[in-house]
Formats: C-alpha cells, structure tokens, sequence
C-alpha cells in the first residue's frame, strides 16, 4: 500500500542550526502538506502546497519556514536558525487531486532543538 | 479564521462503555475526517465524511458530517483497551486544519 515517508524519523539539532525535513509524498498526489506537534498539544497547520508553490500558509509559517519540492518525489520542509521552541513533532502528508480525497500523513519527524 | 473547537478534551471510560465527541466550527468544510494518533505515531485516519447530512460507519465507529457543515461527530461503541489514544477531527476545504484532539483512556 502507498504510504507517505518522512526521514529522518528523529533529528536532533543544536538551536541556531539550519534543519531539512524530507518527505516523499505518494506518487500520484498533487497537494503536499506541512504540519506540526508539539508534545502533547494539537497537530498545527503550517503550508500547503500544490503545482509547485505554496497555496497556503499558518502564522507559524514565517521567514524561518521554506518548502520546496526539488524533483518528481520529494517535499523538503527548511527550517532556518532553529530555536528551542522549534521542537516538536513533523507531519507530511499528502493527498490527491480530487476535491474529495483524504490525506494521508507520514510518521512524522521529531525535532529536538538543544 | 478556520477554527475547530474539539470536545471533549479527554475522556476516562470502562472497556465496553460507548464513546462520543464532536467538533465544532465558525467555518464551512468541504470534508470532515476523524484521525486517531497513537503514542510516536503520524494520525491514521479513521472515517471520511463527503456530503453534509452524510452518516458512515467503520466497525464500531460512526461519524456524521452535520447539516450545516460546520460540525461533525464520531461515536465509539463498545470500546476496548486499543481503542486508547488521541482523537483528533479534520475539516478540509482546500488545505486541512485539526481539532485539538480528544484523548481516550479506556480501563480494562
């Protein structure tokens, strides 16, 4: 079954430090998502993105935040100049092109910012 | 903004007793889905609701996409000790925005 992948499962960070996030979304979805946890609190929304921009973003999503989809599989989250805060749970998801199509998510990466 | 107001926060209940929260919304969604999160886990989703009015089950599950399209709740009957973990709903229009989660706890 197609399943959306995240690496690395768990990345560990000094604060100040530049992070990448990758995921690889299942094949033949269009619109490609970012969202966060942080430990026991709620899954927050931070960008969408579908035909290779951004079609939405939260106001955690600010200058520190950068997607990017650099070839036909994968979705990079960037996060510039880590701080403390920044810790938490990563989830990518993905879904279909279809109005009507559920997302499905990655098992997240854990972000720990020291 | 898209707003989800998710009740209720938690809930301690005996194996075999039936479960039920809901999500509420100042917004309009296109779709309702119902995730549930397990401990280091991604949400896994349960049940998608399509069409306002809409009632779909999945096992002991029953979720229904209100009239308004503003609402949506999942019931969970007869539960069990796996049934243990986070609940969360989802509202989509074009992006997909959570509720903050109901946390089950399900005592043998």
């Amino acid at each position: 079954e197609p399943e959306v992948t995240q690496t690395p499962s768990h990345q560990v960070t000094q604060m100040g430090q530049e992070v990448i996030l990758r995921c690889v979304p299942i094949s033949n979805h269009l619109y490609f998502y970012w969202y966060r946890q942080i430990l026991g609190q709620k899954v927050e929304f931070l960008v969408s993105f579908y035909n290779n921009e951004i079609s939405e973003k939260s106001e955690i999503f600010d200058d520190q935040f950068s997607v990017e989809r650099p070839d036909g599989s994968n979705f990079t989250l960037k996060i510039r100049s880590t701080k403390l805060e920044d810790s938490a749970m990563y989830f990518c998801a993905s879904r279909g092109g279809q109005m009507n199509t559920e997302a499905f998510f990655g098992q997240g990466t854990r972000l720990t910012v020291v | 903004g898209q707003q989800l107001n998710q009740s209720p926060q938690s809930m301690f209940i005996q194996e075999g007793e039936d479960v039920s929260m809901n999500c509420t919304s100042s917004s309009i969604f296109n779709t309702w889905l119902w995730y549930k999160q397990e401990p280091g886990e991604g949400p896994v989703l349960l049940i998608a609701l399509y069409k306002a009015g809409e009632l779909t089950s999945n096992g002991r599950l029953t979720a229904q996409f209100g009239i308004t399209r503003k609402d949506s709740f999942l019931n969970i009957s007869a539960s069990i000790p796996s049934d243990v973990g986070i609940y969360f709903c989802a509202g989509q229009r074009n992006d997909m925005r959570f509720g903050a989660g109901t946390r089950l706890t399900v005592k043998p």
